[in-house]
């Protein structure tokens, strides 16, 4: 099993640019998330979703889109990049039986 | 509105010293306490999971346990790979959404 698995690991975009954020999970799980991790701010929560076909604002959703068409695949969409959007952003899942979470290794994202 | 506190925020620590890193929280039911491990660069790792007061877990060095206002993670006789940030987060009765705090970093010196 590889987990939770997130592409690209860094990127560099210019202000008004787009992207995607790839996010995959091998775990069969049901809860998937998006947190962004700022230095000293703890994460905080941009999207989830608990299933395939649903998806719902966390603390942070401005300036961010999510869709959610399997299962596996959770990919979080920035479409005017801006600088405030500058962090390291990870992806969780989340089975259904057990509480924990698990992390994909994180995007640092830097807006020029 | 769930609140996580940790404290402290840094620690610094002569290898073999032991102490312990905080986790307050208010919540409308607690349905379970979480402690992570994250190293730079990398995603938080799981590490316990705590559903009731009076619960203890251990794994190797650490041991966290739970009253109803806090948690602790206790490190004991710690080594430099110890070193990380450690997360706490707590999941409100009804609710499958953590509320994170802001971590304690830990650093301990050979």
């Amino acid at each position: 099993n590889a987990g939770v698995t997130q592409t690209p690991k860094f990127r560099i975009l210019k202000i008004g640019q787009s992207m995607t954020l790839q996010c995959t999970q091998d775990m069969n799980h049901n809860y998937m998330y998006w947190y962004r991790q700022d230095p000293g701010m703890g994460l905080k929560l941009i999207y989830y979703s608990v299933g395939a076909g649903i998806t719902d604002k966390g603390e942070v959703p401005n300036g961010y889109n999510v869709s959610r068409s399997t299962t596996e695949d959770f990919p979080l969409r920035l479409e005017l990049a801006a600088p405030s959007q500058t962090s390291v952003y990870f992806c969780a899942s989340q089975g259904a039986r057990s509480n924990e979470q698990y992390f994909g290794p994180g995007t640092r994202l830097t807006v020029t | 509105e769930d609140q996580v506190t940790q404290s402290p925020e840094a620690l610094r620590l002569q290898e073999g010293e032991s102490s312990s890193l905080n986790c307050s929280y208010t919540v409308s039911g607690l349905r379970g306490l979480f402690w992570y491990r994250q190293d730079p660069g990398k995603g938080p790792e799981f590490l316990f999971t705590l559903y009731s007061a009076g619960e203890e877990k251990e794994k190797e060095r650490l041991k966290a346990t739970l009253t109803k206002k806090e948690s602790f993670l206790h490190i004991t006789a710690p080594k430099p790979e110890d070193s990380a940030t450690y997360l706490c987060a707590v999941q409100a009765g009804g609710s499958y959404i953590p509320t994170f705090g802001r971590g304690t970093s830990l650093i301990v010196h050979p």
